[in-house]
């Protein structure tokens, strides 16, 4: 496609449900990161895939979070018995190999109540 | 670790005046350094980039300098516009798989 694309844009939950966010990279881009963005501050990381691989999930706050991208194109982060401080704006970027620039989706932000 | 610190905002301007935005960084390495941009209601994009010592980046009027000796990236504009109300965000690169740190971003509005 012509840019990541995430769904659902919007979400709520309520505390405990399970949720689970798409992203959808750009056609072709091998490295894909998801980062966690509360209010009022700045992006932090979570995951980084590239291809099918997950190479590093040091940022996932807790074994709550999941992440997967089974055929190396669209990843999917799960979210398990969701807390209220899971509420937050998750961003997903994909980046092309050789290049430094990652390319972000609009973002899906999470609300539990 | 690497980290990035940012000035604090918001920052509110006048239509044609003077921008600068403070950056300076933690790093271990040589890291690539960004400004990301995200206007109200829509995604992070690149602004520019500079990915060594004493590169300039610049995009529509914006312009940063690495700096590795004061270990900064300040991002400047000389004449502000409304449209470039957003909140600006400075990260840099680290680790092996390039991972982006963040600063905590900068809010601007530009007041015709």
């Amino acid at each position: 496609g012509a840019g990541v694309s995430q769904s659902p844009r919007y979400k709520v939950a309520k505390r405990g449900q399970d949720v689970a966010l798409r992203c959808d990279p750009i056609s072709g881009h091998v490295s894909l990161f998801w980062y966690q963005q509360a209010l009022g501050q700045g992006p932090e990381f979570l995951t980084y895939f590239q291809n099918e691989a997950q190479l590093d999930k040091s940022g996932l706050p807790s074994d709550r979070f999941f992440a997967e991208r089974p055929e190396g194109s669209v990843s999917t982060l799960k979210i398990q018995r969701t807390q209220q401080e899971d509420s937050a704006v998750y961003l997903c970027a994909s980046r092309k190999t050789g290049e430094n620039i990652q390319y972000f989706g609009a973002g899906t932000r999470l609300s539990v109540l | 670790g690497n980290s990035v610190t940012q000035m604090e905002g918001p920052v509110t301007l006048s239509e044609e005046a003077f921008l600068t935005i403070n950056c300076t960084y933690t790093a271990t390495g040589y890291p690539s350094l960004f400004w990301y941009v995200q206007y109200p209601g829509e995604g992070l994009q690149l602004l520019l980039k500079a990915t060594k010592a004493d590169d300039k980046g610049s995009n529509k009027g914006f312009e940063a300098t690495y700096r590795k000796e004061t270990t900064s990236f300040h991002l400047e504009k000389g004449s502000v516009q409304v449209s470039d109300s957003a909140v600006y965000f400075c990260a840099l690169t680290d680790g092996n798989n390039r991972k982006l740190i963040w600063g905590l971003g900068t809010s601007l509005a530009v007041n015709p």
